[in-house]
């Protein structure tokens, strides 16, 4: 089956430094799409990107679609405390059903102040 | 305002008991989801629904049941046969499927007592 592969698990930063986490899958999706998870929270939806060499901000975060739509990257500029908190990505699964999403395990991100 | 509702946010369970999370949504969103949290483990499926009176399994479907008799609400039950079932649990919704970014509830964290 279909399996989205998240790096690194986790990442500690100091406050200010830049942050990235990679997604890779092992299928070629037709969208990916980005969530966030606070501590003690619930995945919130961020973004999809659904073109091939997509990249779309939202301030301080990019994120990248590959050209091969067989990986992305969420890149987080200047790193600050509110942005702490697990970054998934997620692909549409290729099976039989088609309303899944396959999450990956997650990049928990952790900023020293 | 639209969203998800789950309750309870905190559930313990005795052992052998069986027990029922509530899921309910005013988004008008056709297909709904249930998934389970696991430290490290990111976000499992458990069963999905794409419209009323229908429901599919999802990864580990084992020791869990649901229903879908109205489209606002799906809830799941925790059945004595679900060995380790203490763990956070999220349900979300879509309006249409895997193209479409999920909304989450808050969660129900349950405890094995």
């Amino acid at each position: 089956g279909q399996q989205v592969m998240q790096i690194p698990q986790y990442q500690h930063v100091q406050e200010g430094e830049d942050f990235t986490t990679y997604c890779n899958s092992s299928t070629t999706l037709s969208n990916i799409q980005w969530y966030k998870q606070r501590p003690g929270g619930h995945p919130v939806f961020l973004i999809q990107l659904v073109k091939s060499g997509e990249v779309k901000k939202q301030k301080r975060l990019t994120f990248q679609f590959g050209e091969a739509k067989k990986n992305s990257s969420l890149h987080i500029t200047a790193t600050q405390t509110t942005d702490v908190g697990t970054y998934f990505c997620a692909g549409p699964y290729s099976g039989a059903g088609s309303y899944q999403l396959t999450f990956g395990k997650g990049t928990k991100l952790s900023v020293i102040p | 305002d639209g969203g998800i509702t789950q309750s309870p946010k905190y559930l313990f369970r005795k052992e052998g008991q069986n027990v029922t999370l509530s899921c309910e949504q005013n988004l008008n969103h056709d297909a709904m989801y249930w998934y389970r949290q696991d430290p490290g483990q990111g976000l499992r499926l458990i069963y999905y629904s794409q419209i009323v009176n229908d429901f599919q399994k999802g990864d580990i479907a084992e020791g869990y049941s649901v229903s879908r008799e109205k489209k606002e609400s799906f809830p799941l039950t925790v059945t004595s046969a679900q060995k380790n079932p203490t763990a956070f649990y999220l349900c979300a919704s879509s309006i249409g499927g895997r193209d479409y970014g999920y909304t989450f509830g808050s969660g129900t964290r349950l405890t094995v007592v």
